[in-house]
């Protein structure tokens, strides 16, 4: 099946630094990526959609300039916390939906985010 | 808006006990997913359930679609540790994003 990688894996970070977060799909071409948030024992929220060449759509309640989405590319988009606070410690899983199967999802590993 | 909706989100059984998890959606889909995420860990999808009537297995899980009632259910059969984890229910509303249910945590115990 196919591949969604993210990196790091996982990241501690102070307060008032910025982080991003990688999401590739490895073998497929991801014409539209999503970030998820989760925090403990919650379920995934949906932060944005990108597609690639475009601006995100962020979900109600996410703040665009703090979490900065790039989808350069068929398999990169990127996600940028910026001047974080431990209220954005959290999990990131990233998916991926390409061209040829619109109505598949492929999640990546996650990113855990410690906030110090 | 499409919302989808799990019960019980909490779930301890004993070993060798069955049980069902319900998933309701409440716009039309014909496409439904069930994953399970261990802690710590991302997802990991179990099935995809694509018609009315859709009913697949895989060991100790089954999972059925019932796209009229809108309404999917994840059955376990004689339960065992292993099976502890969070199950998700996510539904797919045309060409939005996956939306998911709040989780269930199950916790199998001797």
């Amino acid at each position: 099946g196919a591949v969604v990688s993210q990196h790091p894996s996982w990241v501690i970070c102070k307060s008032g630094t910025s982080v991003k977060i990688e999401c590739r799909s490895l073998d497929f071409q991801a014409t539209t990526m999503f970030w998820y948030r989760q925090f403990p024992k919650q379920s995934l929220m949906l932060m944005a959609t990108s597609n690639e060449g475009s601006k995100a759509t962020y979900e109600q309640g996410v703040e665009k300039d703090k979490f900065l989405i790039n989808h350069a590319s068929l398999t990169l988009s990127t996600l940028t916390v910026t001047s974080a606070h431990p209220e954005d410690s959290s999990f990131y899983i990233c998916s991926a939906r390409g061209s040829l199967l619109l109505y598949e999802q492929y999640f990546g590993p996650g990113t855990r985010l410690t906030v110090t | 808006e499409l919302k989808v909706e799990q019960n019980p989100l909490f779930l301890s059984m004993q070993e060798g006990k069955n049980y069902t998890i319900y998933c309701n959606y409440s716009t039309t889909s014909d496409r439904l997913y069930w994953y399970r995420q261990d802690p710590g860990k991302s997802l990991e999808s179990l099935f995809v359930l694509l018609s009315n009537g859709a009913v697949k297995q895989e060991g100790r899980l089954m999972a059925s679609l019932d796209t009229k009632a809108r309404l999917s259910t994840l059955h376990i059969t004689a339960a065992v540790h292993d099976l502890s984890a969070t199950y998700f229910c996510a539904v797919f509303g045309g060409n939005t994003p996956l939306v998911f249910g709040k989780g269930t945590r199950l916790s199998v115990i001797a």
